[in-house]
């Protein structure tokens, strides 16, 4: 069985850009998660979708971050415009319930501003 | 709301030794504890995880303990080896069972 796949893994952006990041959850799997991972730190909550309604987004920057699951499967992240203090590792997880049990991971996005 | 803070920051530990990661929860009410593996460039990866119900868990070399009333739950490896270094993440799940609050990590080295 796949695991939950994101792309790209890096991404090097000047400030004030756009970027994207993508994210396919295991197959089946209704609850979806984005997390940033500052380094040194653990991850923290940004969103969590259950199918495609965001039911959690209370720790999301929405001035400048945004994010969608259309029809309920693949999701994407966007920030514009990046800022420095963006740089950060942002991961997607799926589960196949609702709530936070057994979250699975996936490799994560390193996001860089310069 | 939920408040997770784990020790030590940095464990080295000899091949062999036992190595032991504890962590702390603000929320009496948490009622689920995963424990995660993230090795360098990679997300994530659960490896062992405990519900409130339950005061203890093992898995081969991997344990991990739960005292309800201190609020406090516990990791231990033993036989380390080296494949076992990596970050370790606690994390608790909140009342409303809805998002998980990680703790800071800790970096585990197993030298050979």
């Amino acid at each position: 069985e796949a695991g939950v796949v994101q792309s790209p893994r890096y991404k090097i952006i000047e400030k004030k850009q756009p970027v994207a990041f993508w994210c396919n959850p295991i197959s089946g799997h209704n609850t979806l998660y984005w997390y940033r991972q500052n380094l040194g730190q653990g991850p923290e909550l940004l969103i969590r979708y259950e199918n495609e309604e965001a039911v959690d987004d209370s720790q999301l920057p929405k001035d400048r971050f945004s994010a969608e699951r259309l029809k309920g499967v693949d999701s994407t992240l966007k920030i514009q415009p990046a800022e420095l203090g963006d740089s950060a590792v942002y991961l997607c997880a799926s589960s196949p319930g609702r709530g936070g049990e057994t979250q699975y991971f996936g490799p994560g996005t390193r996001l860089l501003v310069l | 709301g939920e408040n997770v803070e784990q020790h030590p920051s940095t464990l080295s530990v000899q091949e062999g030794d036992s190595a032991v990661i504890k962590c702390t929860y603000s929320d009496s009410a948490s009622n689920y504890f995963p424990w995660y593996k993230q090795e360098l460039g990679k997300g994530p990866q659960l490896i062992i995880d405990i519900r409130s119900n339950v005061g203890e868990k093992k898995d081969q070399r991997i344990a991990v303990t739960l005292n309800k009333t201190a609020k406090h739950f516990s990791l231990h490896i033993t036989e380390t080896q080296p494949e076992d270094s990596a970050v370790y993440f606690c994390a608790a799940r909140n009342n409303a069972g809805n998002m998980l609050t990680f703790g800071g990590g800790t970096r585990l080295m197993v030298k050979p």
